[in-house]
């Protein structure tokens, strides 16, 4: 069974750029998450989509957005790109009325110059 | 408060030591508590995970204490071998929200 899986690996990006990060979840995984992870810190949590839907959005600004379409896989989209928005971006999968825990994928590596 | 505190920031254990990472909460509302290895360039894999009806949880030679009212648990790992080095989050989540808070992680190195 293939694992949470994220496209590009890598990505360099100039300022003001917009940039889209895919995402495929776990076969069977309708829930996807979004986080951002600055180096050295912990995952800070982005979106959350079940069904289509966003279900929860943390404390990032509008410049970020993201969907999820029928096959469950997700985009996630930011505009006018900041230096600060350099960061391991992390999607995560779970089976939603379980108690399994997420899945990470291994990540897009954004780097603004 | 939404926030998760860990420590110690980084760790060295020589190889069958027990390393031991703390996490601190203040939100009475979290009700899961998952901790997650991450090795450089991979995303978090979660280890193991407790739910707060419980006091302790082990799965192989990871064990989670955890203190209900202290708010406080911990992640132990038993016979420590090199290939456990690696950063160490913990987390918190409200079931429901599914949203995880992530302490800041643990640096920890298994010399051999």
């Amino acid at each position: 069974d293939a694992g949470v899986t994220q496209s590009p690996t890598h990505l360099i990006k100039t300022r003001g750029q917009q940039v889209t990060l895919r995402c495929s979840p776990i076969s069977g995984h309708k829930s996807v998450s979004w986080y951002q992870q600055v180096l050295g810190q912990g995952p800070q949590f982005i979106f959350q989509y079940y069904e289509k839907e966003e279900r929860g959005r943390g404390n990032f600004p509008d410049r970020f957005s993201a969907r999820q379409f029928p096959n469950y896989s997700s985009e996630l989209n930011v505009n006018a790109l900041l230096l600060g928005d350099s960061a391991l971006y992390l999607c995560a999968s779970r089976r939603t009325g379980t108690d399994v825990g997420y899945t990470f994928g291994s990540g897009t590596r954004l780097t603004v110059v | 408060q939404q926030q998760v505190k860990q420590s110690p920031q980084s760790l060295i254990v020589q190889k069958g030591g027990i390393p031991i990472i703390n996490c601190a909460y203040e939100n009475t509302a979290f009700d899961y508590f998952p901790w997650y290895q991450q090795f450089p360039g991979k995303g978090p894999a979660l280890l193991i995970a407790i739910r707060p009806d419980v006091s302790e949880k082990k799965e192989g030679r990871f064990t989670i204490s955890f203190n209900k009212s202290a708010k406080q648990f911990s992640l132990h790992i038993m016979d420590s071998q090199p290939g456990d080095s690696a950063t160490y989050f913990c987390a918190a989540e409200i079931q429901g929200a599914q949203k995880l808070v992530f302490g800041q992680g643990t640096r920890l190195t298994i010399n051999p």
